[in-house]
């Protein structure tokens, strides 16, 4: 089936560094969608983008819809331990199902 | 706020049985509810978009006579992996839609081993 490029597939990264990651799609996308998912759970919705060009922010998380609505980033400033995980994004076209990039495997060290 | 849970957690099964996973919203109706399943250290591929009262839709290549799903309510759809075989193995994860958001929630994932 058709996925996402996402990138980098896995990052290592001392406390409190910043973090930065990317999706792209040679399809356009009406949402875009950011979640991250802790081992044996199921992803839990971070950040959600409905127009090109929209930045949105969660706390420490900032998410931008790409104009070109092909592409999206996920930045996380000032990482923590607890910010461990398998960050996923998800595009959603003309309907209500969801294609997922291949994932970025976080691993932030204390 | 909007919750969806699985059961089994997890199961454990003889080659050729079948194995029936629930997956139900607990606060909320959802018409429309997914499926998808996720090998290790891969990504999450949709298998059926579950839709009550009415036939599942199967994405191409998932086999419908093997992967039978029931959305027989409001808040429960059923996936019953009939036959299993050892590469059936995998995490299996539901979503729901709540439809006042138009948000998909998901499920916590039942890991199947097939022995």
């Amino acid at each position: 089936g058709q996925q996402l490029n996402q990138s980098p597939q896995s990052m290592f990264i001392q406390e409190g560094e910043d973090v930065s990651m990317n999706c792209t799609s040679s399809s356009i996308f009406n949402t875009w969608l950011w979640y991250k998912q802790d081992p044996g759970e199921g992803p839990v919705l971070l950040i959600a983008l409905y127009k090109a060009g929209e930045l949105t922010s969660n706390g420490r998380l900032t998410a931008q819809f790409g104009i070109t609505r092909k592409d999206s980033f996920l930045n996380i400033s000032a990482s923590i331990p607890s910010d461990v995980g398998i960050y996923f994004c998800a595009g959603q076209g003309g309907s209500e199902k969801l294609v997922f990039g291949k994932g970025t495997k976080l691993t932030v060290n204390p | 706020g909007a919750v969806v849970s699985q059961h089994p957690s997890w199961v454990i099964c003889k080659s050729g049985t079948s194995v029936k996973i629930e997956c139900r919203s607990l606060d909320f109706q959802a018409t429309t509810m997914f499926w998808y399943r996720q090998f290790p250290k891969q990504s999450l591929m949709l298998m059926a978009t579950s839709n009550e009262g009415s036939k599942a839709t199967y994405e191409q290549g998932v086999e419908k006579d093997k992967f039978l799903i029931n959305h027989a309510s409001l808040t429960l759809s059923t996936l019953t992996v009939t036959s299993a075989h050892p590469e059936d193995s995998s995490f299996y994860i539901c979503s729901a839609i709540q439809p006042t958001i138009n948000e998909q929630f998901f499920g916590p994932g039942t890991r199947l081993t097939v022995l």
